[in-house]
């Protein structure tokens, strides 16, 4: 157990809905990174909260949106979803810094269908 | 753009022998530079880092070795166990923050 939990592990909706995502971050962790990895893609940057505050933002869509609150757990919403949006969505937190890189969850595996 | 970049998507090789996984980059602002290991269904876990100020990083098994005029880094696992079969990703920081940016991995098989 790294620490950082994701719910819920799998999702299956179809196109045009509405999900959320969540993640809680190791304790002690102020910060939260959103990544997405499709299909033979890398991790790719989607956003950065710390504190309760958006932080860095990369490739990510309009139809999503996160947040980050008081207690520090972050939630992702994909909106309108379609099928290209099916892929592994990770949740890392790390400390003040970066010598430690992050820590990460185990993932949510979205399909859309 | 994919800053970071691993051109071989996977590699294997035999028990005991070097493994050696290469990542290169082009944003020369990064400074930080990390390993990761991700198995089947868990996420990726932090194996070894280096940064700019350095050109190697040891420990145990696994070795990183940095050149910053190439833009480039490399993994040496020696020897290399069935158990290092795995998925790599190498990410890079840059020096105005601590956001990192990953490439798209290489599959490592160690076959017994």
């Amino acid at each position: 157990d790294s620490g950082v939990t994701q719910t819920p592990k799998h999702l299956i909706t179809a196109t045009g809905q509405r999900v959320t995502l969540r993640c809680s971050p190791r304790s002690g962790d102020l910060s939260v990174y959103w990544y997405q990895q499709s299909l033979d893609q890398g991790l790719q940057f989607l956003i950065q909260y710390y504190n309760g505050e958006e932080r860095a933002k990369g490739n990510i869509l309009e139809r999503f949106s996160a947040q980050q609150f008081p207690d520090l757990h972050s939630e992702l919403n994909l909106s309108s979803l379609e099928l290209g949006d099916s892929a592994l969505y990770f949740c890392a937190s790390s400390a003040m810094g970066r010598n430690y890189g992050y820590t990460f969850g185990s993932g949510t595996r979205l399909t859309v269908v | 753009d994919q800053q970071v970049k691993q051109n071989s998507p996977s590699l294997s090789v035999q028990e005991g022998r070097i493994s050696i996984l290469n990542c290169d980059y082009t944003n020369s602002m990064f400074d930080y530079f990390l390993w990761y290991k991700k198995y089947p269904a868990e996420g990726p876990t932090f194996l070894i880092s280096i940064s700019s100020i350095k050109d190697k990083n040891e420990d145990g098994r696994f070795t990183v070795f940095l050149n910053k005029s190439a833009k480039h880094l490399s993994l040496h696992i020696v020897p290399s166990q069935p158990g290092d079969s795995a998925v790599y990703f190498c990410a890079a920081s840059p020096y105005t923050g601590n956001q990192f940016y990953f490439g798209t991995g290489t599959s490592l098989t160690v076959i017994p």
